[in-house]
């Protein structure tokens, strides 16, 4: 079956702006994660979701990033005010349960570049 | 911030040999993964070890796990050029409601052919 996918794969706003990154998770999957990965750094975690709701946002870096997942599938991270530092590769990932051993699988990422 | 620590930062090995990278953590986990990552995108899980296990086999990845030392490495055998990529260890907490990976920063493998 489908991966987990991710959209766009390329985003490049300006400083100032809001953009959201979007992340459809494989199908019945969940438990949903958020990553955040800085060139050259291992991923960090922003946001993870079990089922509709945010189980924890302890990595989230501020008010200005926010992330839903209404429907409990896909899940969309937004970003308001953009700063060059939210430069980064944007990951998502998707496990089968919220559990501690369960294996997280990873969406190919949104590079997000901030001029 | 970084769970850990990567060792060494980069490695480069000929086709054929073995490349050897070790990971250290801080904090008591419930499971360690190693995954593999080409070109700054996607992340490939290759191999989760619990914290009651100390060496687990895949193929040509064979990984072990002291967590009196708060350690891991990541063997791979036989390396081949399609095996150069960044290597990062993940650990997940042992207690808590924490789910998510912390990684750490990653050894870059260059196999050259």
């Amino acid at each position: 079956g489908a991966g987990v996918s991710q959209t766009p794969s390329n985003k490049v706003t300006e400083k100032g702006k809001y953009v959201e990154l979007r992340c459809d998770p494989i199908s019945g999957h969940t438990a949903l994660y958020w990553y955040r990965q800085s060139l050259g750094q291992g991923p960090e975690f922003l946001i993870y979701f079990q089922g509709t709701g945010a189980a924890d946002d302890s990595g989230l870096p501020n008010d200005r990033f926010f992330a839903v997942r209404p429907e409990g599938s896909v899940s969309t991270l937004k970003i308001q005010r953009t700063e060059r530092g939210d430069s980064a590769v944007y990951l998502c990932a998707s496990s089968e349960l919220g559990t501690l051993g369960a294996e997280q699988y990873f969406g190919p990422g949104t590079r997000l570049t901030v001029t | 911030s970084q769970q850990g620590e990567e060792d060494p930062q980069a490695l480069s090995i000929q086709e054929g040999e073995n490349a050897t990278m070790n990971c250290s953590y801080k904090t008591s986990i419930n499971n360690l993964q190693w995954y593999r990552q080409n070109s700054g995108r996607g992340l490939v899980h290759l191999i989760l070890i619990r914290s009651n296990e100390r060496e687990k086999h895949s193929g040509r990845l064979r990984v072990t796990l002291d967590t009196s030392k708060k350690s891991s490495s990541l063997l791979i055998t036989a390396s081949r050029a399609a095996d150069t990529a960044s290597y990062f260890c993940a650990t997940v907490f042992s207690s808590g409601s924490a789910r998510q990976l912390t990684f750490g920063s990653g050894t870059q493998l260059t196999v050259l052919p």
